[in-house]
């Protein structure tokens, strides 16, 4: 099984403050989801990078995957709020590029932003 | 549509005890697969199936029965359930356009917190 290393596992901002969380691994992933989880409730999609060195944008949210497919990060600009919950990142191993059911994910990145 | 469903939402066994996690989705997805929830060890997969009466086994099987009879239906029984199975679970389900390229989507359950005393 390959493995993913997200880090900072906790991350504690004030409100318009930037951040950025890292996933990495020593193998190759087929391509790399975020999710986002709320207490409670079941990690969301936020996005899948596909391609190596593909930069995807979600408002302020900012993706990218690296050229070798191995690491992936996330840069959050001007944080807000409504940004704080359980950040995850999850990696496709099979070729195919599907992950027929099969994930491996992160430990995730707890982010907390005050107001 | 409900999209994926679990029940129960909370439960607590003593050891050695069995139960059955209930997980159903309606949005007639080949994929469906089982993780659990740890503090500081993000999801692990425990079984996957790929279509009714497909299953394999995870990263962290042990202890973890599935069977998968339906497309709608993946329940996941504990046969004796330990103190180590106490953690959140969740279902989730996905399918795969080959012509949509990688852009599969996994859906998750609200998830079960488990409690083995």
């Amino acid at each position: 099984t390959q493995l993913l290393e997200q880090s900072p596992q906790f991350l504690s901002i004030q409100e318009g403050e930037n951040l950025t969380v890292y996933c990495n691994s020593s193998s190759v992933f087929s391509s790399l989801q975020w999710y986002r989880q709320e207490p409670g409730e079941g990690p969301v999609l936020l996005v899948t990078v596909v391609t190596g060195g593909e930069v995807k944008k979600l408002k302020r949210l900012t993706f990218q995957f690296g050229d070798a497919r191995k690491d992936s990060s996330l840069h959050i600009t001007a944080a807000q709020p409504g940004d704080t919950g359980l950040y995850l990142c999850a990696g496709v191993e099979t070729a195919g590029g599907t992950s027929y059911g099969k994930l491996t994910f992160g430990q995730g990145t707890i982010l907390t932003v005050h107001p | 549509n409900a999209g994926v469903t679990q029940t129960p939402k909370f439960q607590v066994l003593k050891t050695g005890q069995s139960m059955t996690l209930q997980c159903a989705q309606d949005m007639n997805h080949e994929y469906m697969s089982w993780y659990r929830q740890d503090p500081g060890m993000g999801l692990r997969l425990i079984h996957y199936s790929v279509g009714a009466g497909i299953t394999d086994q995870g990263e962290v099987p042990n202890g973890y029965n599935v069977s998968r009879s339906t497309t709608e239906d993946f329940p996941l029984r504990l046969l004796s359930a330990a103190p180590s199975q106490t953690s959140v679970y969740f279902c989730a389900s996905s399918y795969f356009l080959p012509q949509g390229g990688r852009q599969e989507t996994q859906y998750f359950g609200p998830g079960t917190r488990l409690l083995v005393l």
